[in-house]
């Protein structure tokens, strides 16, 4: 399996803040990755597809980038409805896999 | 709109099989444009895939870690798809997620989650 090791696990951060995530894929998944918001009870919401495009509806503070090995998710200037957790997710290769996960937190 | 609802019991018996269906409305689960596919998270863990099925239900792919206990069918009648966990373990407690993502991209389309609970 192709393991996705995210950083940090979590992270505080402030309104305004701008905040990097990390995904490091064990092998070359090429751009098949896609980053994911999960707030408490709620099902994923995908933000970025195809490692930097941002999927429609998404504010344009979320962006992704990378290819390969290392993918990073930032958010700039978050606002309070960030506060969230976030997953990055390989679709290159079954089984898809996916990081641990960050919690943004104040 | 695409919508996925996932329905059945909450509450699973250990050694029992799990089953849920997922209800697709606003698009038809033959199109062959699209997998669809379940993802789990056990509580306070990482979401973890399932497997996921093609072209209502001609092709699947299932996690290995499940070690054979899983499969999936589908319902082109009903637009439905199905998932079936045998020998439950408190392990397989979980929320899981119904989904859909087009060939060569991730899941856009999620379920709201249904938890199932294995315990006796």
């Amino acid at each position: 399996d192709i393991q996705m090791t995210q950083s940090p696990s979590s992270l505080s951060a402030s309104v305004g803040d701008r905040v990097t995530i990390t995904c490091r894929a064990s092998q070359d998944i090429r751009n098949d990755l896609g980053w994911y918001q999960q707030k408490p009870g709620k099902a994923p919401k995908r933000l970025i597809y195809a490692a930097s495009s941002l999927q429609s509806g998404v504010p344009s503070r979320f962006s992704g980038s990378g290819s390969g090995t290392e993918f990073t998710l930032t958010i700039n200037s978050l606002q309070p409805e960030d506060f969230a957790d976030y997953y990055c997710l390989q679709h290159n290769t079954y089984p898809h896999t996916f990081g641990q996960g960050t919690k943004v937190e104040t | 709109q695409v919508h996925l609802q996932e329905s059945g019991p909450g509450l699973v018996k250990p050694s029992e099989t799990l089953s849920l269906t997922c209800t697709v409305s606003g698009g038809f689960i033959n199109n062959n444009d699209y997998y669809w596919g379940w993802i789990r998270q056990p509580p306070g863990r990482r979401l973890e895939w399932i497997g996921n099925i093609f072209y209502g239900g001609t092709s699947t792919y299932y996690n290995p870690s499940l070690k054979g206990r899983v499969t999936m069918s589908a319902d082109t009648s009903k637009n439905q798809f199905s998932l079936k966990l045998t020998s439950v373990t408190a392990a397989d407690t979980a929320v899981y997620y119904c989904t859909r993502r087009s060939t060569g991209s991730s899941s856009d389309y999620w379920g709201q989650g249904a938890l199932v609970t294995v315990s006796s």
